[in-house]
């Protein structure tokens, strides 16, 4: 079963609105991680949070996480039409020895000009 | 800087065919490398890792194989395609200076099984 799970599978906004993306997942995580892909690219990191952090920034993205509620959030602010991609959250299990990460399905986000 | 390289960007083959991806990473050395599988609007399924040179763990049942000759190597094979086989093919890697677990990927490759 998949461990990652997104919300909205799709979102429309207007340029300048703020997008907000969540990620559920079932076990323990050591991190959890967003990335970003372009269609018909390959994937982009974007941000990295521990399962002791609660928030992170990083430009125009906020990424919280709950692990009370297995539970993440991204949040875009001011959005542009360059930022319309889908957006994955990845989940790390375990030891980083073999790294494995664990996808949810993914957002696609449209930013609309 | 650290580089990944994939190749081909697109691939049509027959069914029953036999089938060579291949992944080099610039940049890094003894990186972890992955395969992963992406069906279309879909997330990602790792197929392979590897933790160094001849080292390959299988995820999932299914039938493709992966091989790590050279430290910075990674390819992905078939002796025989199946059209379920189609999708977008990504390699990444996670190296010893890219942070704890973060991946960095390759451009892809689109393959279709007709």
């Amino acid at each position: 079963s998949q461990q990652g799970e997104e919300d909205p599978q799709a979102l429309s906004i207007q340029e300048g609105e703020n997008a907000t993306m969540n990620c559920s997942y079932k076990t323990s995580i050591n991190n959890l991680q967003w990335y970003r892909q372009n269609s018909g690219r390959g994937l982009v990191h974007l941000i990295l949070i521990r399962s002791n952090e609660r928030e992170k920034h990083s430009g125009r993205l906020r990424v919280t996480l709950d692990t009370s509620k297995k539970s993440s959030s991204l949040l875009i602010t001011a959005s542009r039409a360059a930022d319309t991609a889908s957006y994955f959250c990845a989940t790390a299990l375990g030891s980083s020895n073999t790294g494995k990460l664990i996808f949810g399905q993914g957002t696609t986000l449209q930013v609309k000009p | 800087s650290q580089t990944i390289h994939q190749w081909p960007a697109t691939l049509v083959q027959p069914v029953g065919s036999p089938l060579s991806l291949e992944c080099t990473v610039e940049g890094t050395s003894n990186p972890n490398l992955y395969w992963y599988r992406q069906a279309a609007g879909r997330g990602l399924q790792l197929l392979f890792y590897s933790v160094g040179i001849g080292q390959i763990s299988s995820e999932v049942p299914q039938n493709l194989s992966a091989s790590r000759p050279q430290d910075r190597q990674f390819i992905l094979s078939s002796k025989k395609l199946l059209l379920s086989d189609s999708g977008f093919y990504l390699c990444a890697f996670k190296g010893g200076t890219a942070g704890y677990n973060e991946q960095f990927f390759g451009p892809g490759t689109r393959l279709t099984v007709l």
